[in-house]
């Protein structure tokens, strides 16, 4: 069975560093990764799709890239703001399932 | 633009009474899935449907059922309430498996 893991479980870091969120998976036959940023009380919000085929996608200060070999996606947020504090999942199908890891919980401090 | 809303917002029920939350999306995506949302859980799949007339259940659908009778609605229905059924649930849609997962704002239902 498929087991999705993110370390660390909360982050705290000032405004202004760049940080990696991590994602690691135990089976790499998957379609693709989602990541997506969930604030406190509304639903899921997508930043960024990598297909199976693909090592990274970049969208502004987001980048997140993916290693199926070592079954880990990384997200890697650049100068960081209090704005994008969230809490962060990543989401992967493998097999006809849509499997979520449990979270990182990121507090950017001003 | 397109979007994919849930009804109600906010629901408290009774153990016991049947319950429907309503999911609609307008994307016109032939995928929808229902998902629920616990502290020490994360989010786990109800049921999803791939088109027109398909359900499927996923790894938490005992006392959840959905029917899909056209491509923007999914509702999902709880046949009798229990406590264990106190959560956020979410819809979501997505145009094939290989394209993004769009969630709507959810429902959070309280069972007492």
């Amino acid at each position: 069975k498929q087991e999705v893991t993110q370390i660390p479980a909360a982050l705290s870091v000032p405004e202004g560093e760049n940080l990696v969120l991590n994602c690691s998976f135990t089976d790499s036959a998957i379609y693709n990764l989602q990541w997506f940023r969930q604030d406190p009380g509304k639903g899921l919000t997508s930043l960024l799709l990598i297909q199976s085929s693909q090592r990274e996608q970049t969208s502004g200060r987001l980048n997140a890239s993916l290693d199926k070999s070592s079954g880990r996606s990384t997200l890697y947020i650049a100068a960081s703001q209090p704005g994008d504090s969230a809490t962060y999942l990543c989401a992967l199908w493998n097999f006809n399932k849509f499997y979520f890891g449990s979270g990182t919980k990121l507090n950017v401090k001003p | 633009d397109a979007e994919i809303t849930q009804s109600p917002r906010h629901k408290i029920t009774e153990t016991g009474r049947q319950v429907t939350l309503a999911c609609h999306q307008t994307w016109n995506h032939n995928n929808m899935f229902w998902y629920r949302q616990d502290l020490g859980h994360g989010l786990r799949l109800i049921h999803y449907s791939y088109g027109v007339h398909d359900t499927n259940k996923g790894e938490v659908s005992d006392g959840y059922s959905v029917s899909r009778s056209n491509t923007e609605d999914l509702p999902l229905t709880l046949e009798s309430a229990a406590s264990s059924q106190t959560s956020v649930y979410f819809c979501a849609s997505s145009g094939n498996l290989y394209n993004e997962q769009f969630f709507g704002p959810g429902t959070r239902l309280t069972v007492l």
